[in-house]
């Protein structure tokens, strides 16, 4: 079945520090990646997606780009804030799924802390 | 405009009880989704509904749990007989569509503890 493998944490970094957190598939066909985050007391939001091979997601800094080639997504901010400690989660979808729908696959996610 | 609710936010039952979750999705969503985070199982899916139909719900971990969705809007989450292992947060979920990578929006989630 569908699965996602991340990194462990917690990931500690110092503020302004590069951030990678690792992030890996298997599915079959063509899934859509996703990284979301959950912040401290807040529920899950969407960061970025990618829908096909070579796509790149982008938002508020965080950077991650589809590689089919390594069955990869991971996640990439070149100077990281305070503000960004959170718990980040790579996920997978596929469509064409008995039923429809496009359930979500988690990975177990990975803490991030940033101190100053 | 209004996001997904959940209601209540926290429950704590005893064992044996029934419990009922509340999801108010997204209006005009079509798709809503329940997950369950747990420290020991991590985010896993539960039961997709498409309209008021439930085409998926593969992620029902036994026949004690059992959702409806009623009008293609609030949905509800029902655990009959919780045992302690039911202790999560139980997240909803909803999108637009299921065509593509829909985005799915997430509501605050349910904290159940099963005493």
């Amino acid at each position: 079945g569908d699965s996602v493998t991340q990194m462990e944490g917690p990931v500690t970094l110092s503020e302004e520090a590069f951030l990678t957190i690792n992030c890996t598939y298997t599915a079959t066909g063509y899934p859509s990646l996703f990284w979301y985050v959950q912040y401290p007391g807040e529920g899950l939001q969407l960061l970025l997606k990618a829908t096909k091979a070579d796509d790149k997601g982008s938002n508020k800094g965080f950077e991650a780009t589809y590689r089919k080639e390594t069955t990869s997504f991971h996640l990439e901010k070149g100077s990281v804030q305070v503000s960004d400690s959170a718990v980040y989660f790579c996920a997978l979808s596929r469509a064409g799924l008995t039923g429809g729908g496009n359930k979500l696959t988690f990975g177990t996610g990975t803490q991030l802390k940033v101190e100053l | 405009g209004a996001g997904v609710s959940q209601s209540p936010s926290n429950k704590v039952t005893e064992k044996g009880k029934d419990v009922e979750l509340r999801c108010d999705p997204i209006s005009g969503h079509t798709a809503l989704y329940w997950y369950r985070q747990s420290l020991g199982q991590g985010l896993e899916f539960l039961i997709y509904f498409q309209g008021n139909s439930a085409p998926d719900k593969s992620g029902l971990p036994s026949d004690r749990f059992s959702a409806e969705r009623t009008g293609g809007s609030v949905s509800t989450l029902t655990i009959q007989r919780t045992q302690q292992e039911d202790s999560a947060v139980y997240l909803c979920a909803s999108s637009l569509g299921t065509g593509g990578a829909g985005t799915q929006y997430f509501g605050p989630g349910t904290r159940l503890t099963v005493l």
